[in-house]
């Protein structure tokens, strides 16, 4: 099954304790990136990936970082997590094709205290 | 710069009730235009690619046409389990690989 998958589903921290939000995906897509999802605000892109090793910062991407040193595995990085990175975030992946739709995975609730 | 807006913010419908939904664009060339159903607590899934004005697509209960400045997401006789924020995305041309999400429109269908 065409799937991509995020780890964890929920998490809770404090502020500046670094963490790591995992996605995979399994359908060989050149194209990954990061999204966070806020009230008000819709679907807001911090990073994206159109290969191994390539990587580029979307609309709002202050205080993550991310890697891509595997095709299927796009990690997501807070090095100092901060309350205003409370938020949903979804990973997704597509072809290399900016035309084609893309595929999200289940998303991480994030909360930082 | 792009700009997606959606409307209504919210919709209630009765059971059988057909409606629209609205995605207005504004887009340096349009590339593609997405519609995507999310469910509460879950990630967007993919409904439908719009390329270029007068084009049509159908799934079921749900009709998606595209203009040169606007989108509709025709519903009709919803369900109860058609109740989810439908999103609508636009990809421009040009090289640019971020694509532009509205805000959504949160459907409620009552039985």
């Amino acid at each position: 099954e065409a799937q991509v998958t995020q780890n964890p589903r929920y998490l809770i921290t404090v502020t500046g304790k670094k963490l790591t939000v995992t996605c995979s995906q399994n359908m060989n897509h050149e194209y990954m990136s990061w999204y966070r999802q806020d009230p008000g605000l819709g679907l807001r892109q911090i990073y994206y990936s159109m290969n191994v090793e390539v990587t580029d910062k979307g609309d709002v991407p202050e205080g993550y970082k991310v890697s891509r040193k595997e095709k299927r595995n796009f990690p997501l990085i807070l090095e100092s997590p901060s309350p205003n990175q409370t938020s949903l975030y979804f990973c997704a992946s597509r072809t290399l094709e900016p035309d084609t739709e893309a595929f999200f995975g289940q998303g991480t609730r994030l909360t930082v205290v | 710069e792009d700009q997606v807006t959606q409307s209504p913010e919210a919709l209630r419908l009765q059971e059988g009730e057909s409606s629209s939904l609205n995605c207005s664009y504004t887009v340096s060339g349009l590339r593609g235009l997405f519609w995507y159903r999310q469910d509460p607590g879950k990630g967007p899934e993919f409904l439908f690619t719009l390329y270029s004005a007068g084009e049509e697509k159908e799934k079921e209960r749900l009709k998606a046409t595209l203009t040169k400045k606007e989108s509709f997401l025709h519903i009709t006789a919803p369900k109860p389990e058609d109740s989810a924020t439908y999103l609508c995305a636009v990809q421009a041309s040009g090289g640019s690989y971020i694509p532009t999400f509205g805000r959504g429109t949160s459907l409620i269908v009552h039985p």
